[in-house]
C-alpha cells in the first residue's frame, strides 16, 4: 500500500549502531503506530502517536524511541542496536475509530 | 501475558475446502475484532472485522463467527483457493475514547494446496 511508505525496506547493520526507520503516509490519518513482527510471535506494538504532540509507549518500547516530525511522518530509532532487535518492523496509520493500514515493512538485521 | 490466543499455528487445506482459524481473548473490554491477511513481503491488510453486537459477519467467502460468552471468535474461509495462502492474524482492541490499540494473535500460516 503506497499510502504508507516505509524506508528503508531492508537494512543490515552492526551491534551498537544507531538506526532510524522512517514512515510517511499520504492517507491524512492522525494516528500512527510502530509494530515489531517476529516469527511465531505476531505483531507487538512499540509506540503510537495520536497526533504530533502525542507519543505513547506500547507493549515493548524499551530500547526504542520515536519522533513524530509532522502529521505525515513518524520515525522509529534504535539508539544502540542489539541482535535481538532483528525483526520485521511495520508502521501503521489510522483515523479516529477506524481500522489500521500497514506499510510493507522494514526487514532489519543486526549482526 | 498473551491476551489473544490464536490456533492453529499452521493449517493445510485442499482447494475447495473450508479453512477455520480460532482465536480466544481474555480482556472483556475488547469490542473490536479484526482479521488481517498478510502475504510474504507485504504488510498485514484488513480482511474483515466484527463487533460484539453481532454473532456473525460474512463478506464473500470469508465469515467471522463470534461467541461473546465464550470470549472466542473464528475466521472461516469457504471454498479455499491457492490465492488464499497467507498468514492470518486475529486481533482485538478497545474502542473507548477512540483508542484502537490492537492486540494481535501470533498468526496462522495457511497453505491451500491444489
Amino acid at each position: 500500500d503506497a499510502d504508507v511508505t516505509q524506508t528503508p525496506r531492508n537494512r543490515i547493520t552492526k551491534t551498537g549502531k544507531r538506526i532510524m526507520l522512517e514512515c510517511s503516509q499520504t492517507k491524512g490519518h492522525d494516528r500512527m503506530y510502530w509494530y515489531r513482527q517476529d516469527p511465531g510471535l505476531g505483531l507487538r506494538l512499540i509506540y503510537y502517536s495520536f497526533d504530533v504532540k502525542d507519543i505513547n509507549k506500547g507493549e515493548i518500547s524499551d530500547g526504542y524511541s520515536v519522533s513524530r516530525q509532522a502529521q505525515a511522518k513518524f520515525s522509529l530509532s534504535l539508539e544502540s542496536a542489539i541482535p535481538n532487535q532483528t525483526a520485521l518492523y511495520f508502521c501503521a496509520t489510522s483515523d479516529w475509530n477506524q481500522p489500521q493500514h500497514f506499510g510493507d515493512g522494514t526487514r532489519l538485521s543486526i549482526l | 501475558q498473551q491476551q489473544v490466543k490464536q490456533s492453529p499455528q499452521s493449517l493445510i487445506v485442499q482447494k475447495g475446502g473450508i479453512s477455520i482459524i480460532n482465536c480466544a481473548y481474555e480482556n472483556t473490554a475488547f469490542d473490536y475484532f479484526p482479521w488481517y491477511q498478510q502475504f510474504p513481503g507485504k504488510g498485514p491488510a484488513l480482511l474483515i472485522a466484527i463487533r460484539p453486537d453481532v454473532s456473525e459477519k460474512k463478506e464473500g467467502r470469508f465469515t467471522i463467527s463470534f461467541n461473546k460468552s465464550a470470549k472466542q471468535f473464528s475466521l472461516h474461509i469457504m471454498d479455499s483457493q491457492p490465492g488464499d495462502s497467507a498468514t492470518y492474524f486475529c486481533a482485538a482492541s478497545q474502542s473507548g475514547a477512540g483508542s484502537y490499540q490492537l492486540t494481535f494473535g501470533k498468526g496462522t500460516k495457511l497453505s491451500v494446496i491444489p
